[in-house]
């Protein structure tokens, strides 16, 4: 499967204040960029997704922006709440293989 | 539309002995059926998935097998545990017209714990 890195692995943000994680890909030719937040002792939820035919996407709180150079995507989070808490995957275009995951945690 | 299980949801057992984790999909027709398992900490390691009837491929060798009976039911088993076997094992499924890509849908999870 294709790798990704995705950093940081822990991020806590106060409650109100945007968080920011990015995934680093490595095939040029991947097209679909996916993000899935995980809860506690749940499965992972697809929460948004990118095509490589555009730059950014939104969708309420959550955007994902994709710079295709740098090969690179970005989840971004605003006016975070205490249930934005959860882990966060990015995962390679086949879709199957997963970044490590970012804990995010919301400070009250 | 489509529902995923997955069961047990906790597994305790001891090393050595037998592992049957079953996985069904309800809604949906001729999906792809994936395996995972999350050790401590957070990643995903993909362990097999399937894209028909008898159809297993296997992403890393290990003590585990999968099979798939049935169309929307995907069994990962074990003839005898290991310590190393311990882990959150999450059964996914994707439609099979997804093209390669697209959402993967995941089951709640087992929680296995091997001692």
């Amino acid at each position: 499967g294709e790798n990704v890195e995705q950093h940081p692995s822990t991020l806590s943000v106060q409650e109100g204040d945007s968080a920011v994680i990015k995934c680093t890909y490595s095939d040029s030719a991947s097209n679909y960029f996916p993000w899935y937040k995980q809860e506690l002792g749940k499965g992972p939820q697809l929460i948004i997704d990118i095509r490589s035919n555009v730059g950014e996407k939104k969708d309420q709180r959550i955007a994902v922006t994709l710079n295709k150079t740098a090969k690179h995507f970005s989840l971004h989070i605003t006016e975070t709440q205490p249930e934005d808490s959860a882990v966060y995957f990015c995962a390679g275009a086949d879709g199957l293989t997963f970044g490590k995951g970012t804990h995010l945690i919301i400070q009250p | 539309s489509q529902t995923i299980h997955q069961w047990p949801a906790t597994l305790v057992q001891p090393v050595g002995s037998p592992l049957s984790l079953e996985c069904t999909v309800e809604g949906t027709s001729n999906p792809n059926l994936y395996w995972y398992r999350q050790a401590a900490g957070r990643g995903l390691q993909l362990l097999f998935y399937s894209v028909g009837i008898g159809q297993i491929s296997s992403e890393v060798p290990q003590n585990l097998s999968a099979s798939r009976p049935q169309d929307r039911q995907f069994i990962l088993s074990s003839k005898k545990l290991l310590l190393s076997d311990s882990g959150f094992y999450l059964c996914a499924w994707r439609k099979r017209t997804s093209g390669g890509t697209g959402e993967l849908f995941f089951g709640e999870g087992s929680r296995l714990t091997v001692l």
